[in-house]
């Protein structure tokens, strides 16, 4: 089973200013990883896909990169509904798919 | 526009089987070769894969889960199903399904809006 690691466990970052979210593999999984953002109440939402590639609707701001077993997601410039719960999920090798334990995005 | 959702009972009985019902809308269950996901968050945890199916009826599931899960399809509703077997306490989290995608983008989008599971007597 391939375990993914997110760092940090929350992040404080005042509006406005940039956000980078990691997330690590234990073994590669190509640029097979995708990025989502849950709010409270609400089920997630597929923000990146292919590591780098944004989802239907998903603005500017956002970015993903990193292949093999590193990958990062930037905020560029945060607004206030960008505050939630990230997620990201490999999907290289499965059974089964897993995802990271998750970052907060917090308001500083 | 492709939406899933999710129906079933929100209180199950340890020892019990919970089952569940994603309701897809906006297209066919069949039409392409995608996968169907399960997936769950305990409250205030972390996301779980439980298990995907083909739209063939091929099955996969998450080893920490397979001894007590089936999920199905039923093309002609619309419809797949989730039944997990001997639930406990550990088992109470928000269900969600979700489309998987096909070959090779088993990313998930959309998503069902969830539904909150309880397993207690």
């Amino acid at each position: 089973e391939i375990v993914m690691t997110q760092s940090p466990a929350t992040l404080s970052v005042s509006p406005g200013e940039r956000a980078t979210l990691s997330c690590r593999a234990s073994q590669s999984v190509s640029s097979d990883l995708a990025w989502y953002q849950q709010k409270p109440g609400q089920a997630p939402r597929l923000l990146i896909y292919g590591a780098s590639t944004r989802a239907t609707g998903i603005p500017a701001r956002f970015s993903g990169s990193g292949s093999g077993t590193e990958f990062t997601l930037t905020i560029s410039s945060l607004q206030s509904e960008d505050f939630a719960v990230y997620y990201c999920q490999q999907y290289n090798n499965w059974p089964p798919i897993t995802f990271g334990q998750g970052t907060r995005l917090e308001i500083k | 526009q492709l939406q899933l959702q999710e129906s079933g009972p929100g209180l199950v009985k340890p020892s019990e089987t919970l089952s569940l019902t994603c309701t897809v809308s906006g297209g066919s269950i069949s039409s392409s070769s995608y996968y169907w996901g399960w997936v769950r968050q305990p409250p205030g945890k972390g996301l779980e894969w439980i298990g995907s199916i083909y739209y063939s009826g091929s099955t996969y599931y998450n080893p920490s889960l397979k001894s007590r899960v089936t999920i199905s399809v039923d093309t002609s509703k619309n419809q797949f199903s989730l039944s997990l077997r001997s639930v406990t306490a550990a088992d109470t989290a928000v269900y969600y399904c979700a489309l998987e995608g096909d070959w090779p983008n088993y990313w998930f989008d959309p998503w069902g809006q969830g539904t909150l599971v309880t397993v207690s007597s």
